[in-house]
């Protein structure tokens, strides 16, 4: 079992405000890592797939960066808004993905 | 309608009860998973299937087995039910190695009393 770890666990901001988490996952044997949005009582859906050092992606607002060699990743929201409100998971994909625990965002109007 | 679908969405039955919960595709995806997910828990790997003739077991598989009766079809079953297997199960779908995203069927929320 490869340990993935996010922090905070739960993050509570005001409309507007930007924000940032992160994940940390073992830094040998790297393949992927990916970020998922999990809204409540729906599925969660992937946002990003991270594979090279470096990369960084961007979704309209969100943005992800990846640090292979120290083992970490951060998800940046700008400006966050209401709908943003979801728990935002990380996976190391090994032979399969392994998760983290989540950061679950409130964003208050 | 939706690519990964799960039935039922929720069940309610009794300790020593065999369930069946069923996922389907029409991703076309050869990989297929189930996860459980407990309050404050992450996803949790309970068994996952690369081809039709590949099945495998994840990290809490334990109480749990599994059937892949076509690419497009896994489903899992609990064999004698018991409370701590209460918890939202996850199916999912992903389309080659890790770097490919999953995607998941909107869960199956199980009780057992």
């Amino acid at each position: 079992i490869l340990n993935v770890e996010q922090s905070p666990q739960s993050l509570h901001v005001q409309e507007g405000d930007s924000t940032n988490f992160t994940c940390s996952f073992p830094s040998s044997n790297f393949y992927a890592l990916h970020w998922y949005r999990w809204e409540t009582a729906k599925s969660p859906e992937a946002l990003f797939v991270m594979t090279l050092n470096g990369d960084e992606k961007k979704k309209g607002r969100i943005s992800a960066t990846l640090n292979t060699k120290e083992g970490y990743s951060y998800l940046y929201i700008k400006g966050s808004q209401p709908e943003d409100s979801a728990t935002y998971l990380c996976a190391y994909s090994g032979y399969a993905l392994n998760f983290g625990k989540g950061t679950s965002l409130l964003v208050t109007p | 309608d939706a690519d990964v679908t799960q039935t039922p969405r929720n069940r309610i039955t009794k300790t020593g009860k065999r369930i069946m919960l069923e996922c389907s595709q029409t991703k076309g995806h050869d990989r297929m998973y189930w996860y459980r997910q407990d309050p404050g828990l992450g996803l949790q790997l309970i068994y996952y299937s690369f081809d039709v003739k590949d099945i495998n077991k994840g990290e809490i598989s334990d109480g749990y087995s599994v059937s892949r009766q076509a690419q497009a079809k896994f489903s899992l079953s609990l064999e004698s039910a018991i409370p701590n297997q209460t918890a939202l199960y996850f199916c999912a779908t992903s389309d080659g190695q890790g770097e490919e995203p999953q995607h998941f069927g909107d869960g199956t929320r199980l009780s057992i009393l």
